[in-house]
Parts: structure tokens; sequence; C-alpha cells
């Protein structure tokens, strides 16, 4: 079964400041690897995917992931943090079905 | 245009009660889901459904029963409901496996 590991509960970064957030996954065969953003009290909204292809991949709002075979890891980046990025971040994964790691809270000090 | 609603957006209750859920897509998906967003923001699968068919049933109380009238809604049944219900409730829906787009959420409270 897959399962999605973000080893950061919390991370603060300033306003603009570089950011990773980390992801590792576990799944057999080629991963579809997916990141979300939720904002506090709002649904989920999809920021990038990552089905085959280029391993680096452009999302929303400024955000890149980069997927990585051999360390089974979908790290989310961005260059320049805005205060409205301030959310909570979920890499997930989707085998027989999806499965969400346990979230990044982003704080973004100014 | 909304693409995946879900109504109520809040719901208060008492132990005990049974409430419903609704869950609209107008995206022309074929899959179905319903999440539980717990205190700890931790998602979990709940159902899928594939054309008004089951596809998948994590391992839930029997209290929740999904109905899937028509491709396009997937509703949320819970019968006599405990305080540890209380949660977010996410409807979502994609093609196949196909990136999923989420509802804004039902947070249901149980008294």
């Amino acid at each position: 079964a897959q399962s999605v590991t973000q080893p950061d509960i919390h991370i603060t970064v300033s306003e603009g400041a570089s950011l990773e957030l980390r992801c590792n996954y576990s799944y057999g065969a080629t991963p579809y690897l997916f990141w979300y953003v939720q904002s506090p009290g709002q649904g989920l909204q999809l920021l990038l995917k990552y089905f085959s292809g280029d391993t680096l991949v452009q999302g929303i709002k400024g955000f890149e992931a980069e997927f990585k075979r051999s360390q089974s890891s979908f790290n989310l980046r961005k260059p320049s943090v805005h205060w409205s990025d301030a959310a909570e971040y979920f890499c997930a994964v989707v085998g027989d079905k999806l499965v969400f790691g346990a979230g990044t809270i982003l704080r973004v000090k100014s | 245009d909304t693409a995946v609603s879900q109504t109520p957006k809040y719901l208060v209750t008492q132990m005990g009660n049974d409430k419903s859920i609704k869950c609209e897509q107008n995206l022309g998906h074929d899959t179905m889901y319903w999440y539980k967003q717990d205190s700890k923001k931790f998602l979990k699968i709940m159902f899928s459904y594939n054309n008004k068919e089951l596809i998948i049933n994590e391992t839930v109380p029997n209290r929740f029963s999904p109905k899937s009238p028509d491709k396009a809604h997937l509703n949320l049944h819970i019968n006599s409901l405990e305080l540890g219900d209380s949660a977010v409730y996410f409807c979502a829906s994609s093609h196949n496996r196909d990136v999923q787009f989420f509802g804004p959420g039902t947070r249901l409270t149980v008294l």
C-alpha cells in the first residue's frame, strides 16, 4: 500500500525567503503525486501534480516540485514566499486510492 | 461556477441523531469520494464511487452509508452520531486516477 511522509509539522519562513517542503512517498509502481494547499477553514486546492515526464513540475502561485525517484521524494519549492502563502500543505500519492501525508503548516513572518 | 459543492457547510447536532451531507459535482467526473479530516488535520478516505458503484470502502463504521443516486451526486448519511464523528468531511471528484477536486467541506460537530 502507498504511504506519504511529510517530516516537518511546522515550518516558519520570512517573507521573501525561499521555501522547501519535504515529501517522501512509498509506492511500488510509478506514482502519481500531488501537492495540495489548505487555507484555514477552506477546502483543498491543487498546487501541482506529477504523472510522468519532466521531473520538475510547475504549479500555480509560483510553486514547483521535483520528483526524484532515487530518493522517493517530491519536494515542493518556492523561490520567494509571500505572506498569503501561509497555509497547510499536503503531499499525496495515488495508487489504488489517494493517500495524504500529515501536512506541513507554513507560517510566514514579516 | 462551483465545481464540487457540499451542503451544509456547518452541521451541529446531538449525539444519537441521524444526519446527511450532500455533495454534487458539475465536472462530468465518473468517480466521487468522501474524506474525513480529523482535529489533527489528517485526511483519510472513507468511500469512493465510480459510476454509482462503490469501489473503495475503508474501515468505516456501518453507521456511515454513502448513496450515489447518479454520477454527479454522492451523499453521506450518518446514523446514531457519536462524539468521535466530529470532523470536517470533504467530498471530492475525479476522472479515474486523475486530479481530485475537493468541495469546501462540511464541519460536523456532535454535542
